[in-house]
């Protein structure tokens, strides 16, 4: 696509159910990566792709966070049994190559706030 | 772990001033560094990306400077407009391919 596509934008859900946060890169981009971003607070780094490989998962807060990239395209993210502390914004961002020096594009992110 | 600070944290300037927004990391072993644009409930937006062998880049009204030594990079916004106002991030890129932001620079530009 023209442009990182993230779904849903906004998601509101009870404490202790299931979310699953869709990103959609720019097409024909091998690395992909979620950011965590509280109210406040600059975004931080939970994993990322080289296509379908997770060479890096420590960012990942908990076991309740997982991250998939099957296809080596579209990701999602999977958090289980939400909690308060996971309401924030969820950022995609994508890159060309794999290299450290490639630009990051990100999407327009997903709000979730648990309750 | 890289820390990036960025000073300050909110500025308020009038139309037609120039702005200067601060950004210090404390590991100076990056790869390149990322300005964005944050506006509210928005994504970022990518302004300029500056090279670990680059000192600058400039585009239009922007122009980031780097100085990798001493762990800085300065975004100089030039003759600002009310459309400027926004969150200004830096992230700073590592051999481990994390980004590492500051909490940005809250800018308001007054007509």
């Amino acid at each position: 696509g023209a442009g990182v596509s993230q779904s849903p934008r906004y998601k509101v859900t009870k404490r202790g159910q299931d979310v699953t946060l869709r990103c959609d890169p720019i097409s024909s981009h091998a690395t992909l990566y979620w950011y965590q971003q509280a109210l406040g607070q600059g975004p931080e780094f939970l994993t990322y792709f080289n296509y379908e490989a997770q060479p890096d998962k420590s960012g990942l807060p908990s076991d309740r966070f997982s991250a998939e990239r099957p296809e080596g395209s579209i990701s999602t993210l999977t958090i289980q049994r939400t909690e308060q502390r996971d309401s924030a914004m969820y950022r995609c961002a994508s890159s060309l190559g794999q290299a450290n020096t490639g630009e990051l594009f990100f999407g327009e992110g997903s709000r979730l706030t648990v309750l | 772990k890289q820390e990036v600070t960025q000073i300050p944290a909110a500025l308020s300037v009038p139309e037609g001033e120039n702005l200067v927004l601060n950004c210090s990391f404390t590991d100076s072993a990056i790869y390149n560094l990322q300005w964005f644009r944050q506006d509210p409930g928005k994504g970022l937006t990518s302004l300029l990306l500056i090279q670990s062998s680059q000192r600058e880049q400039t585009s239009g009204r922007l122009n980031a400077s780097l100085d990798k030594s001493s762990g800085r990079s300065t975004l100089y916004i030039a003759a600002s407009q009310p459309g400027d106002s926004a969150t200004y991030l830096c992230a700073a890129r590592g051999g481990n391919n994390r980004l590492a932001f500051g909490k940005g620079n809250q800018v308001v530009v007054i007509p």
